[in-house]
């Protein structure tokens, strides 16, 4: 089973600031597919942005981007101007490539706390 | 187009009963995905459904979990003798299949053993 690691419990950022979670996974795929998930006190798991790992370029959706590091297996979530709706736990999910494996493997998850 | 209903949102069980927790995939998708979620820890995977066909257990405990998703009606994770440990979020995600369709998740149902 593929391991995610989310090595920060929790974050804490001044609205209109930028900050930055990490996530590290291990792997012996070549092609496979990351995502960022985003848990508000509602629960509700919402997909914030997804990467694929045969593309080099990283993916950005608004004010969320990451940067991914295939070599190093990192791949991290930067939220720019934040805003006190993105408090939320966030969470790093792998996911095979292999046709018969489409289980996402999650981190522990950051807290992320947006300060007004 | 509805999202993925989870009912209930709440339930309470004492220990011995048996609890069950529906998932009704959107509309057009036929594969369902369970995970589970212990207080501050991810999600844990549990089992990944296709219709009448359980595709991967790997993430079940071996006694008194069990999954289904009919030919007809919403998918069912059914856990039998509930203990305390059992108490948990548990979410359900469909999608259409395949590796670049994504999976979209309920609002989870809380199970609280008493």
């Amino acid at each position: 089973a593929q391991t995610v690691t989310q090595s920060q419990p929790e974050m804490s950022v001044q609205e209109a600031e930028t900050v930055t979670l990490s996530c590290t996974y291990d792997t012996s795929e070549n092609n496979y597919y990351l995502f960022w998930y985003k848990q508000p006190p509602s629960r509700q798991m919402i997909l914030v942005i997804r990467q694929e790992a045969y593309k080099q370029q990283n993916a950005t959706e608004n004010r969320f981007s990451v940067n991914f590091q295939k070599a190093a297996k990192s791949f991290s979530l930067k939220i720019s101007d934040s805003q006190l709706g993105d408090t939320a736990m966030y969470f790093c999910a792998f996911m095979s490539s292999r046709w018969d494996d489409y289980k996402l493997s999650f981190g522990a998850g950051t807290t992320v706390t947006v300060r007004a | 187009n509805a999202g993925v209903m989870q009912n209930p949102r709440h339930l309470v069980r004492r220990r011995g009963q048996e609890a069950r927790l529906r998932c009704s995939p959107m509309k057009g998708h036929s594969h369902v995905y369970w995970y589970r979620q212990l207080p501050e820890e991810g999600l844990k995977f549990m089992v990944y459904l296709q219709k009448e066909n359980i595709i991967d257990e790997s993430g079940m405990p071996k006694e008194r979990f069990s999954a289904e998703f009919p030919k007809e009606g919403p998918s069912i994770l059914r856990i039998q003798q509930v203990v305390r440990g059992d108490s948990a979020a548990y979410f359900c995600a469909s999608s259409e299949g395949g590796m670049n369709t994504e999976a979209f998740f309920g609002q989870g149902t809380r199970l609280t053993v008493v």
